[in-house]
Order: C-alpha cells, then structure tokens, then sequence
C-alpha cells in the first residue's frame, strides 16, 4: 500500500522560505505511473494545488504560485520536496503531499502537516 | 483558471436518505472531474474520478454523473461514515478544487 508522510517546520516567519519533505514508502517514486505532488488546505482558499513533480526531475507548477514554488525529488531517499519562498500569513495552511496517476487525480495522500506563519 | 461552485454549501440529512451534491464548473471540463470525501482531521479520500468512475473500494452507493460543466455525486442510501465534507476537482485545466459541501446528520 502507498504511502506518504510529510514533516517540516510548523512555524515559520514572514519572508522566510517553507520547506517540506515527502517521504513515499510502499512503491518505487521511480514508478512510471506516478506522479508527486503538493496540495495546501487552509481555512481562506480551501484546498490549492501547489506543485508537482516526476521521478525523472520535470515538474508542473500552479501558475498563481509559480514564482515562489519549486518541487523536487530525490529518488535515492524515496523523498520529493517543496519550496516556497517568501513565505506570508496567507501562507497558513496545512500542507498535504500526494501520488497522482498519469498527472490525474489524487489517488494516495499523506496524513499532512500544519505550517504557520507568524511574527 | 476554471472556478467550481459546489452547492449546496450544507445539505442535512437523515441516515437511510438519498444524497445529491452539485458541482458546476465555470467552463467546460469535459468529463475530467472527481469527487473527494473529508472527515475532521483526515486528507481527502478520492471516491469517484473521470465523473462517473469509482475508485478502488468505494462502496456502490456513491455514483458520480454529468459532463460539461455540471457534475452530481449521488449518495444512494446514507450511512452514518458519510457525513462529511466533499469536494469536487477539475483536471481539465491543471487542478482546481470547489469550495466544498458539507453533509451533516438532521
């Protein structure tokens, strides 16, 4: 069974930059049929695609966060990651990372993790 | 980017009852859309995908249909692991989420 746990900083300041970490566990993040991807839920914006990525290193961005946002993998560590920089309160949100097939829907999620963003 | 209008924003209803939530999209999405269940304090859990398709063990009583721009999830008879939020997802144009509609027990 997939699996996918997130972890990262809970709090952050204002202008630094997020960063969080997927762990995939269950199947290869080599796997051809997966891609891996970041969705944030927070109270304002509801659910929000962030960023995806494959295991060959390309990657797909939501074009309103595009110039804060990158994604990567690391397929030794089984890992992908996200950046976010210059972080604001509108930045709050509970971030989840997720397998999609064939860059479709979300089929796995991981449990999420909450990042605040505060003075 | 393509807006989805779930409504209504909260239905209530009793267990045993027929369920049926909207979402419509603001332009055409053809059939590339799904449906997600949330409980408090869980990810979303995908239930129905390419608008009619369910997913690797959803129960029958959940049945997805439209195309276009206006998309039904249909619950046949309510259990009381049901009531929950449930959001629609777009895949047409990358990926957008509705706003979601939340089912609670009358």
């Amino acid at each position: 069974q997939l699996q996918l746990q997130a972890s990262g900083p809970g709090l952050m300041k204002p202008s630094e930059t997020l960063s969080l970490t997927c762990t995939v566990s269950g199947v290869s993040i080599s796997s051809s049929s997966y891609y891996w991807g970041w969705i944030r839920q927070s109270p304002g914006k509801g659910l929000e695609w962030i960023g995806s990525v494959y295991y060959s290193g390309s990657t797909y961005y939501s074009p309103s966060l595009k110039s804060r946002v990158a994604v990567s993998v690391d397929t030794s560590k089984s890992q992908f990651s996200l950046k976010l920089s210059s972080v604001t309160a509108a930045d709050t949100a509970v971030y989840y990372c997720a397998s999609h097939s064939g860059l479709q829907y979300f089929d796995f999620w991981g449990q999420g993790t909450l990042v605040s963003v505060s003075s | 980017e393509i807006v989805l209008t779930q409504s209504p924003a909260t239905l209530s209803l009793s267990p045993g009852e027929r369920a049926t939530l909207s979402c419509r999209a603001s332009q055409s999405v053809s059939n590339y859309l799904a449906w997600y269940q949330q409980k408090p304090g869980q990810a979303p859990r995908l239930l129905i995908y390419d608008a009619s398709n369910r997913a690797t063990g959803i129960p029958a009583r959940f049945s997805g249909s439209g195309s276009g721009t206006d998309f039904t999830l249909t619950i046949g008879s309510l259990e009381p692991e049901d009531f929950a939020v449930y959001y629609c997802q777009q895949r047409s144009n990358w990926y957008t989420f509705g706003q979601g509609t939340k089912l609670e027990i009358k």
